[in-house]
């Protein structure tokens, strides 16, 4: 099992310019999130899923969007990207949203840099 | 409101000392508590997991403590190693709601030599 995958690790943009995020995970799990870290503020969510085909707006969604057209993908778009969305991304998965089941198996996090 | 706060924001402590850092929570109706463990560059781990009814819970040289009347929660490391320098972060699970997870901002653990 390689649990949750994100891909890229690392990638720089201009503002203005475009990029996908991919998240895969393994474990046939029914929830997905997506999050980003910032320095002095801990995790938060970005948008989520509760199964195919199904999305969610979290605590930040504002300047992304997310598609989840296979259960074990979640995409996350960044359509014209600015500065203020320079941070790490974390996605994670999980079986259930209630009791011991919605532990969240998080991926290694994409670092993205927006000059 | 939802919180979860924790102390200290960071804290640096010799290898092989003892170390307990603390978490107190808001959430209601509230389900269970984790700890996760983030090395740096790396996504969190999972610790710990402790429900209403728990209020101890020992992963290796972690142990957790959970007060659900006082909605405290504790992680003790004993005999600290230099592996232990990470974020610890203190998630509380509400029991309702599709977003029910309220993540605290963690705390910043260095082990030097």
């Amino acid at each position: 099992n390689a649990g949750v995958t994100q891909t890229p690790k690392f990638r720089v943009l201009k503002t203005g310019q475009s990029m996908t995020l991919l998240c895969a995970q393994d474990m046939n799990h029914e929830y997905m999130y997506w999050y980003r870290q910032d320095p002095g503020m801990g995790l938060r969510l970005i948008h989520y899923s509760v199964g195919e085909g199904t999305t969610a707006k979290g605590e930040v969604p504002d300047g992304y969007n997310v598609s989840r057209l296979k259960k074990q993908n979640f995409l996350l778009g960044l359509e014209s990207a600015a500065p203020s969305q320079t941070s790490v991304y974390f996605c994670a998965s999980s079986y259930s949203n209630l009791g011991l089941a919605s532990s969240q198996y998080f991926g290694p996090g994409t670092r993205l840099l927006v000059l | 409101k939802n919180q979860v706060e924790q102390s200290p924001q960071s804290l640096i402590i010799l290898e092989g000392k003892n170390c307990t850092l603390q978490c107190n929570y808001t959430v209601s109706p509230f389900s269970n508590l984790r700890w996760y463990k983030q090395d740096t560059g790396r996504g969190p781990v999972s610790l710990t997991i402790m429900t209403f009814s728990e209020n101890t819970k020992s992963n290796g040289r972690y142990t957790a403590t959970l007060d659900a009347d006082t909605k405290q929660s504790s992680l003790h490391i004993t005999a600290s190693q230099l592996s232990d320098s990470a974020s610890y972060i203190c998630v509380v699970s509400a029991n309702s709601g599709n977003t029910p997870l309220v993540f605290g901002k963690g705390t910043r653990l260095s082990v030097i030599a």
